[in-house]
């Protein structure tokens, strides 16, 4: 069973606060992927990795970065938090190979910027 | 115009009932076509994908793809309560192109 993990379920930070929002996978995926999820406006793409040390931007990076140091581990940080960035984070992960195979998500991290 | 378009709903089925959801894609180049579910205050789950022309059936739930029309449906039959969810479809361009689209709130009254 693939396992996507974050490191926490919700979280409330102070605006102009370093955030950093962990994913970690247990199946040795190669690709994994950082979206933030908001009414109306569904899934967008944040950023994604596809190696490790290795990333793409994807819809809307700004105000973000990644890390990702060892396969297993995807970072999300936020620079200086900002109200505009409350929003449920997802980390998913999915091995490499063609378009055929899914993503798998983790539980999500709730985020409040106060 | 948007990559994925879904009708927000809400779609209200009585239990038993088929209940039919619907999704359609801008670019023809998109290859593989995936249907999430997604209960409240959780992560999407999938239910399957499908990426050929036709129909793809797995215990309740039918995937059907028309690639000429664009668009890819989802039918859950024998509907149950527990089936209540917001229903994301999901579209690759290929390689880690995903696009979601904003989800189909689904409410089945028992």
């Amino acid at each position: 069973d693939v396992k996507v993990t974050q490191s926490s379920r919700y979280l409330v930070k102070r605006t102009g606060e370093k955030v950093f929002l962990e994913c970690v996978q247990d199946m040795d995926h190669e690709n994994m992927f950082w979206y933030r999820q908001d009414p109306g406006l569904g899934l967008r793409l944040i950023y994604f990795s596809y190696d490790v040390k290795m990333k793409e931007k994807g819809d809307i990076p700004e105000g973000y970065s990644v890390s990702r140091e060892k396969k297993e581990r995807f970072s999300l940080i936020l620079e200086s938090a900002s109200t505009n960035q409350t929003s449920m984070y997802l980390c998913a992960s999915r091995p490499a190979g063609g378009g055929g195979y899914e993503q798998y998500f983790g539980p999500g991290t709730r985020l409040t910027v106060t | 115009q948007k990559e994925v378009e879904q009708n927000s709903g809400p779609l209200s089925v009585p239990e038993g009932a088929i209940a039919s959801l619907n999704c359609t894609y801008s670019d023809r180049g998109s290859q593989s076509f995936f249907w999430y579910r997604q209960y409240s205050g959780k992560s999407p789950e999938l239910i399957m994908f499908i990426y050929s022309n036709g129909d793809k059936e797995d215990g309740r739930f039918t995937a059907q793809l028309n690639k000429a029309s664009q668009y890819v449906s989802l039918l859950i039959r024998d509907s149950q309560p527990s089936d209540s969810a917001t229903y994301l479809c999901a579209v690759n361009k290929g390689g880690n192109q995903f696009y979601f689209g904003t989800g189909t709130s689904l409410t089945v009254i028992p």
